[in-house]
């Protein structure tokens, strides 16, 4: 099993749109937790930490569930821009990083 | 301005022949890290450092070698290429492994 896997997608949605992805982890131990975005071939950009209790930054909400072991995202009132692969990055110790292979979001007008 | 440089962003050279792709930030951070990404497996780590003179092996190390003998530099050092190093490697940067990364422009590398 991987220890981080996410539904690689691609998930298409319509302008305005409400998509969520999920991401789960292998280590019950992991410590950190993170979603970043990467546009094609680009380096990955961090959108957001996720915190036990929940956490929103404007239209995206990040989750995490430790008896389940995955954290969420949520993005609300899709744009255009947000179209782009979503990274799930995981610290299973306090030194290593394992990041997912990615959702792909495609945001159609 | 804040950023990590990467250099060569574009490389093609043969099997065998020695290469090095330098990695520099200027954040003053401790945690330097060096990844491949190939489609359908994400973005694995191949080495990092937590500070000077410390490296350790990430998912991936072999093949590379890495050194850290300054906080802002952390070179990738391939000694003998293989078609199989074919990828595109990314650097970042960061203060712990907690905190958030600053990654490289990325560098495609393709071994013929």
């Amino acid at each position: 099993r991987k220890e981080v896997e996410q539904d690689p997608g691609p998930f298409n949605v319509p302008e305005g749109a409400t998509v969520a992805f999920n991401c789960t982890y292998s280590n019950s131990a992991s410590q950190s937790f993170f979603w970043y975005r990467q546009d094609c071939r680009k380096e990955p950009k961090l959108l957001m930490s996720v915190y036990s209790s929940g956490n929103e930054d404007g239209r995206f909400t990040a989750q995490l569930n430790r008896a389940s072991q995955y954290i969420s995202l949520l993005i609300r009132d899709s744009k255009l821009s947000d179209s782009a692969t979503y990274l799930c990055v995981v610290t299973p110790r306090g030194d290593k990083l394992i990041f997912g292979t990615g959702t792909r979001l495609q945001v159609f007008p | 301005e804040a950023q990590v440089t990467q250099n060569p962003r574009y490389l093609i050279t043969v099997t065998g022949k020695k290469l090095t792709v330098t990695c520099s930030q200027n954040m003053n951070h401790e945690y330097m890290s060096w990844y491949r990404q190939d489609p359908g497996l994400g973005l694995r780590q191949i080495y990092y450092s937590m500070n000077v003179e410390v490296t350790d092996k990430g998912d991936v190390p072999e093949g590379y070698k890495v050194s850290r003998k300054e906080k802002r530099n952390f070179p990738l050092i391939l000694e003998s290429p293989s078609p199989n190093q074919t990828s595109l490697y990314f650097c970042a940067s960061s203060f712990s492994p907690g905190r958030t990364q600053y990654f490289g422009p990325g560098t495609r590398l393709t071994v013929l």
